[in-house]
C-alpha cells in the first residue's frame, strides 16, 4: 500500500530533550515536506526537500532540523524542544504537486 | 504573512444543503489551487484542484469556483452529507514551486 509512515504517533517529552520524528514513504516521491498544524493557524510548512541532499526552509523553520540522506526518509529533528513546539506534525510527499500531497497520519507532540 | 485567507472558521449545514467555503489569496503568481479534506485522526487528503485557466471545476458533489480578478476561490459541496463532516483546507502554489501554502481551515459539520 502506498503510504507515508510517521513515528511515533504520540510523544510527550520534556523541554530540552532532543527528539526525532521519523518519516518514510514507499512511493519513490522526490518531494517531501514537514508541516505543523495548530488551531486557528492551519498547516504551516516547516521544511521541505526537493530531492536527496536538497532541503530548504519553509515558513516556520526555527527550532527544527531535517536531513534527506535517502529518497524515502525525511526525519524531523528537534534538538532542544520547547513548549511552543507542542503541536500536531505531518509529513507529506509527492511526485509532483499537481498529483497532490500524500500525508502521513500525524505525530502529536507535547513538550512539557 | 497569511497569503491565503480562508473563511469561515467553522460551518454547520443541514443534510442536503449546500456548504460553501471561501478563500482569498494575495500572490498573483499562484496558479494552482487545491482543496484538502481532513478527517479526525488522519492527515489531509487531496479533494479537488483547479488552475486559473478555468473558472469552475466539478467533481461529483464538489465544485471549485475561481475568480481570478478578485483573487478568490471557493469550494461548494452540493447535497451535503454527514460523511462530509471534516476540516477543509484551501491551498495555493505556483507552477515549478513545490511549496504549498495552506489556509487556516474550516471545520464543517453536517447535521441530520
Amino acid at each position: 500500500e502506498a503510504q507515508v509512515t510517521q513515528n511515533p504517533r504520540y510523544l510527550i517529552t520534556v523541554t530540552g530533550k532532543k527528539l526525532t520524528v521519523t518519516c518514510s514513504q514507499n512511493m519513490n516521491h522526490e518531494y517531501m515536506s514537514w508541516y505543523r498544524q495548530d488551531p486557528g493557524l492551519g498547516l504551516r510548512q516547516i521544511y521541505y526537500s526537493m530531492n536527496v541532499e536538497v532541503t530548504d526552509k519553509g515558513d516556520v523553520p526555527e527550532g527544527y532540523k531535517v536531513s534527506r540522506k535517502e529518497k524515502r526518509n525525511f526525519p524531523l529533528i528537534l534538538e532542544s524542544p520547547s513548549p511552543n513546539q507542542t503541536s500536531l506534525y505531518f509529513c507529506a510527499s509527492s511526485r509532483q504537486l499537481s498529483y497532490g500531497y500524500t500525508f502521513g497520519s500525524g505525530t502529536r507532540l507535547t513538550v512539557v | 504573512q497569511q497569503q491565503v485567507k480562508q473563511s469561515p472558521q467553522s460551518l454547520i449545514v443541514q443534510k442536503g444543503g449546500i456548504s460553501i467555503i471561501n478563500c482569498a489569496y494575495e500572490n498573483t503568481a499562484f496558479d494552482y489551487f487545491p482543496w484538502y479534506q481532513q478527517f479526525p485522526g488522519k492527515g489531509p487528503a487531496l479533494l479537488i484542484a483547479i488552475r486559473p485557466d478555468v473558472s469552475e471545476k466539478k467533481e461529483g458533489r464538489f465544485t471549485i469556483s475561481f475568480n481570478k480578478s478578485a483573487k478568490q476561490f471557493s469550494l461548494h459541496i452540493m447535497d451535503s452529507q454527514p460523511g462530509d463532516s471534516a476540516t477543509y483546507f484551501c491551498a495555493a502554489t505556483y507552477f515549478g514551486n513545490e511549496k504549498l501554502t495552506f489556509g487556516t481551515g474550516t471545520r464543517l459539520t453536517i447535521i441530520p
